[in-house]
């Protein structure tokens, strides 16, 4: 089945500083999802981005499909960018196949 | 505000007592799932529903239960529950199966 790897696994920052994370997928795919879980537990939809670029604020994702890869960038980190932050794809119409995740930590 | 409300926040259970989680979502998406997420283990799909009246498996379905009557509810049923199914619980909806996610606030449940 389709294999989603999400790199790096772990990363610390400085507040301020810019940040990109990797998705590599391994089969193409019709859609792809970003999403922030906070130190809380929270999760939160970030993107929903098949292909192209997209822009939301300090963040933006781009999706490169014919290369079956994703990556979302983090610019002018905040503390409140930390937390884990997944990529998911579909393998089929109900079920999304999720990255291990980046755990990012942003220190003040 | 407009999003999926889960019901309890959290719980511990004793082993073998029956236990049902609530699910309750607002935006009229027809699409609603249900995972667990473990330490290492990520998001795993318990079961999902395409639409009101229909429910499929998932990748780990068994010692679970789901009904979606209508529309907004999605009830995930631990008929006997054993120490493995300690975890948190993640309901989920879409407005179409595979469409943007939102997520609740999750249970997190100990099995005891």
């Amino acid at each position: 089945g389709i294999q989603v790897e999400q790199s790096p696994p772990d990363l610390i920052l400085q507040e301020g500083a810019n940040s990109t994370l990797r998705c590599n997928f391994s089969d193409s795919v019709n859609n792809l999802q970003w999403f922030h879980q906070n130190p809380w537990g929270q999760l939160i939809n970030l993107f929903y981005i098949p292909s192209g670029t997209k822009q939301n604020g300090r963040l933006s994702a781009t999706t490169v499909a014919t290369e079956r890869y994703s990556l979302l960038y983090i610019s002018s980190s905040q503390t409140t960018d930390s937390g884990v932050y997944f990529c998911a794809v579909p393998r089929s119409n109900y079920q999304l196949i999720w990255g291990a995740g980046t755990k990012l930590i942003i220190k003040p | 505000i407009a999003g999926i409300t889960q019901a309890p926040t959290s719980q511990i259970l004793a082993a073998g007592r029956r236990m049902t989680l609530r699910c309750t979502q607002d935006m009229r998406h027809n699409a609603m799932y249900w995972y667990r997420q473990d330490l290492g283990l990520g998001l795993r799909l318990i079961h999902y529903s395409n639409t009101a009246g229909t429910t499929g498996k998932g990748e780990v379905p068994d010692g679970y239960s789901v009904s979606r009557a209508n529309t907004d509810d999605f009830p995930l049923t631990l008929a006997s529950a054993v120490p493995s199914q300690t975890s948190v619980y993640f309901c989920a909806s879409s407005p179409e199966t595979g469409g943007i996610y939102t997520f609740g606030s999750g249970t997190r449940l100990t099995v005891v």
